[in-house]
């Protein structure tokens, strides 16, 4: 079946630096949506791409869309204290195959 | 406007009860998904639900899980016989439609934590 893959797992850094989380599915995707999930919480949709080569941002945060639709990035410039949490990417038709999630902390 | 309503937040079973998860989707949505998240891991897909209708049950095991979607009322996850390691957390999501080829944004509710004892 379909499989969407996520790296790294984890990714510790210091307020302001960047931070990036990849994704791969095994499969062409007719889209690609990020949810993020803080501690404790729910996941929270934060994009959906949807077009090949695809560039969107949200302030600090830029989304990419792989020309084959099998990969994508989440791309965090700066980063914030209040990015802390757990980015998803997910995927497929009818049921959406989440990723296995980059899990961020950022130390102060 | 409510948003995904999920209860019980907390629940505690002991090995060989019944365990059953409620989800009550967001006001015009008719599509309801279940995930279970266990600790450090991500969201595995378990079914997806239209009103009266399972449309995809292929993340579900195949004993003692079951799910529902009645006209009226609520979502319901069922687990029989509950074993330790179902407890995880269960989080219901739901979208107004589902266009051909393209997915709905999910609208996920503050998801059930399930301990078995």
């Amino acid at each position: 079946g379909q499989q969407v893959m996520q790296i790294p797992q984890y990714q510790h850094v210091q307020e302001g630096e960047d931070f990036t989380t990849y994704c791969n599915s095994s499969t062409t995707l007719s889209n690609i949506q990020w949810y993020k999930q803080r501690p404790g919480g729910h996941p929270v949709f934060l994009i959906q791409l949807v077009k090949s080569g695809e560039v969107k941002k949200q302030k600090r945060l830029t989304f990419q869309f792989g020309e084959a639709k099998k990969n994508s990035s989440l791309h965090i410039t700066a980063t914030q204290t209040t990015d802390v949490g757990t980015y998803f990417c997910a995927g497929g038709g009818g049921k959406l195959i989440f990723g296995q999630g980059t899990e961020l902390s950022v130390k102060p | 406007n409510a948003g995904v309503m999920q209860n019980p937040r907390h629940l505690v079973r002991r090995r060989g009860q019944e365990a059953r998860l409620r989800c009550s989707p967001m006001k015009g949505h008719s599509h309801v998904y279940w995930y279970r998240q266990l600790p450090e891991e991500g969201l595995k897909f378990m079914v997806y639900l239209q009103k009266e209708n399972i449309i995809d049950e292929s993340g579900m095991p195949k004993e003692r899980f079951s799910a529902e979607f009645p006209k009226e009322g609520p979502s319901i996850l069922r687990i029989q016989q509950v074993v330790r390691g179902d407890s995880a957390a269960y989080f219901c999501a739901s979208s107004p439609r589902d266009k051909l080829g393209t997915n709905e944004k999910l609208f996920f509710g503050s998801g059930t934590q399930l301990s078995v004892l």
